[in-house]
């Protein structure tokens, strides 16, 4: 069965740093969302994207953030300056319809 | 806006009783929920949908959700509890744009005891 996949599934990186992660949705899928989980807390909307451009954002996902379909399988979300507050779960999620398809998550640690 | 509220923090059963994690959910529209689970160190897994076919949705593993627009609940359900249930739900609903964004609910932990 076709899944979601994420890269790295760990990431440990110091304030400042800037940091892409990885994910590869399903392949016939047509739009691909970001989504954190701080610790403890709920999963939160950060974006989505369909036809090559976002199509909606959340206010957390800031100039800081941005994501691009660099060719026809990968889909990454990066942040270019990373602050102790990003450390998260980061979770990628494909769809065709209205059922998304989550990744295992990538969890990033900000030092 | 859409939005859903998970009524319990953390549920605690016993292996082979029944199990009932509450969800409420407001909505500007006929909603699409959703249940998906979290095991400890794992993604998120889709457990069970609702998109205004059936109002009772039968999932995988046994659990099935009830639709009731009276009471804008949609409550999770499953008649007896299995250890391997111990995980986190969450309860969510889409925002129906073309997007389908997806709004989380804060999430409830269910604890099976042996």
């Amino acid at each position: 069965e076709p899944e979601v996949t994420q890269t790295p599934s760990h990431q440990v990186t110091q304030m400042g740093q800037e940091v892409i992660l990885r994910c590869v949705p399903i392949s016939n899928h047509l739009y691909f969302y970001w989504y954190r989980q701080i610790l403890g807390q709920k999963v939160e909307f950060l974006v989505s994207f369909y036809n090559n451009e976002i199509s909606e954002k959340s206010e957390i996902f800031d100039d800081q953030f941005s994501v691009e379909r660099p060719d026809g399988s990968n889909f990454t979300l990066k942040i270019r300056s990373t602050k102790l507050e990003d450390s998260a779960m980061y979770f990628c999620a494909s769809s065709t319809t209205n059922t998304q398809y989550f990744g295992p998550g990538t969890r990033l640690t900000v030092l | 806006a859409q939005s859903v509220t998970q009524l319990d923090s953390h549920v605690s059963v016993s292996e082979g009783t029944p199990v009932l994690l509450r969800c409420n959910y407001s909505s500007s529209y006929s909603p699409s929920l959703f249940w998906y689970v979290q095991h400890p160190n794992k993604g998120l897994q889709l457990l069970l949908k609702y998109t205004s076919a059936a109002t009772l949705v039968k999932g995988i593993n046994g659990f099935e959700a009830e639709f009731k627009k009276s009471e804008t609940s949609f409550h999770l359900t499953k008649p007896s509890a299995h250890m391997s249930d111990a995980a986190e739900y969450f309860c969510v609903v889409s925002d129906q744009t073309g997007a389908n964004n997806l709004f989380f609910g804060t999430g409830t932990r269910l604890t099976v005891i042996p």
